[in-house]
């Protein structure tokens, strides 16, 4: 089972590019990687997943380097509203302490 | 479709008291998680149930108690309350199991619970 790593925090300003990072090196061949974000104190709200390939959706591009030790979400255009914390996750379910994003005006 | 809904929003209970969390489903999901969130913390896992009858211990299980008798409902029992559950509770749930599939979660909107 994979835990994931993922700096505490970080900015973006309004109309950028937000990369978050997420380090999952021991996660397994057949496992997916998800990312999910939490606004204030709301649930948690699903946002990408990916196995082996890039993979693109409305909301966001996940980004998985070869080897699957880590990956990258990319929200292309960050608005006020992708201000949150942001969450990688494996199988286990392990959600650890996230990415607080914060975007700037 | 109402999603995954849990009553109550907000709940206060002194030290020793007893309290059911309710959470419901209406999309037919076969599994169904219990999630706290302690402040400035990510979700840890307490419960999760992989259909009716069916439940299993996550990573802080200890001080919970669950049943599933339907494929809607998942409630969360606290028999003897203590500060340390001071938390933010979150149900989930997914048709297959979140993970280890294509599936994802869904989540309610929490309950906030203090003991004190």
């Amino acid at each position: 089972d994979a835990k994931t790593t993922q700096p505490p925090s970080m900015d973006c300003a309004e109309g950028r590019a937000a990369n978050l990072p997420c380090n999952h090196s021991t996660i397994s061949g057949n496992e997916y990687v998800y990312w999910y974000r939490q606004i204030h104190s709301q649930g948690p709200q699903y946002i990408i997943h990916g196995l082996k390939n890039n993979e693109t959706n409305e909301m966001a591009s996940l980004i998985i380097t070869e080897d699957r030790k880590s990956s990258t979400l990319i929200l292309p255009h960050a608005t006020l509203r992708d201000t949150a914390v942001y969450y990688c996750i494996g199988a286990n379910l392990f959600f650890g302490t996230g990415t607080r994003l914060t975007v700037i005006p | 479709n109402a999603g995954v809904t849990q009553t109550p929003k907000f709940r206060i209970l002194k030290i020793g008291q007893s309290m059911t969390l309710q959470c419901a489903q209406d999309m037919n999901h076969n599994y169904m998680y219990w999630y706290r969130q302690d402040p400035g913390m990510g979700l840890k896992l307490i419960y999760y149930s992989v259909g009716a009858g069916i439940t299993d211990k996550g990573e802080v299980p200890n001080g919970y108690n669950v049943s599933r008798s339907t494929t809607e409902d998942f409630p969360l029992r606290l028999e003897l309350a203590a500060p340390s559950q001071t938390s933010v509770y979150f149900c989930a749930s997914s048709y297959s199991m979140a993970g280890a599939s294509t599936d994802t979660q869904y989540f309610g909107p929490g309950t906030r619970l203090t003991v004190l």
